[in-house]
């Protein structure tokens, strides 16, 4: 059973860093490419980045481009998301998901999400 | 970047009814068109992917037609558990795009 945990969200100061973790398990992850996209409260669905499944292509958003980088361990079948110069437009129900294959691909698996607030 | 459209914002159908919702691409995106079903606070699935395909596991009373700017997704006799948010997703190329959304309710 293809599994996604997020962890590591919570309350992040206006300028400031946060890292989401999302623990994949049920499938070969290296094989997979994966995507993070988040949910402003009320709002609608943002795709924020991807990447390959050998980690070695990226892509962002424009307006997260330079702030956030996404990351893999395949090792550890562990995404990740370092979120940096955060925003108060960053508030958010972040969620990882893995790709139906390739890099650009919908996807098939969501995880629960992790909740970022960005308050001072 | 392309920009995804999605048409009506919101709808009420009654239990059994026929219900299309339009999504439409600022430019041709042959069929890399995935469709999600958002039920209220919970996670996205995965309804149709390249356009017309239908998710495995996803019933059958739900379909997708279209390519190149145009699309559709058709609920042929809607129920009561169909009570989400639907969003239209183009996926070939970065900017990844999801439609704004289109709320569907029970009349």
């Amino acid at each position: 059973e293809v599994q996604l945990l997020e962890s590591g969200g919570g309350l992040g100061q206006p300028g400031g860093s946060l890292r989401l973790s999302c623990a994949a398990s049920g499938f070969t992850f290296s094989d997979y490419g994966m995507t993070w996209v988040r949910q402003a409260p009320g709002k609608g669905l943002e795709w924020v980045s991807l990447i390959s499944g050998n980690g070695g292509n990226t892509d962002y958003a424009d307006s997260v481009r330079g702030r956030f980088t996404i990351s893999r361990d395949n090792s550890k079948n562990t995404l990740y998301l370092q979120m940096n110069s955060l925003r108060a437009e960053d508030t958010a129900i972040y969620y990882c998901a893995k790709h139906t294959s390739g890099s650009y691909r919908p996807s098939d698996y969501w995880g629960q999400g992790a909740l970022v607030t960005v308050s001072s | 970047d392309i920009q995804m459209t999605q048409s009506p914002s919101s709808l009420s159908a009654s239990v059994g009814d026929r219900v299309t919702i339009t999504c439409r691409a600022s430019q041709g995106i042959s069929n890399y068109l995935a469709w999600y079903q958002q039920k209220p606070g919970k996670v996205p699935k995965l309804l149709i992917y390249a356009a017309s395909t239908l998710q495995s596991g996803v019933p059958s009373r739900f379909s997708g037609s279209g390519s190149g700017t145009d699309f559709t997704l058709t609920i042929s006799s809607l129920q009561p558990e169909d009570v989400a948010t639907y969003y239209c997703q183009k996926y070939n190329t970065a900017p990844i795009t999801f439609g704004p959304g289109t709320k569907v309710d029970i009349k």
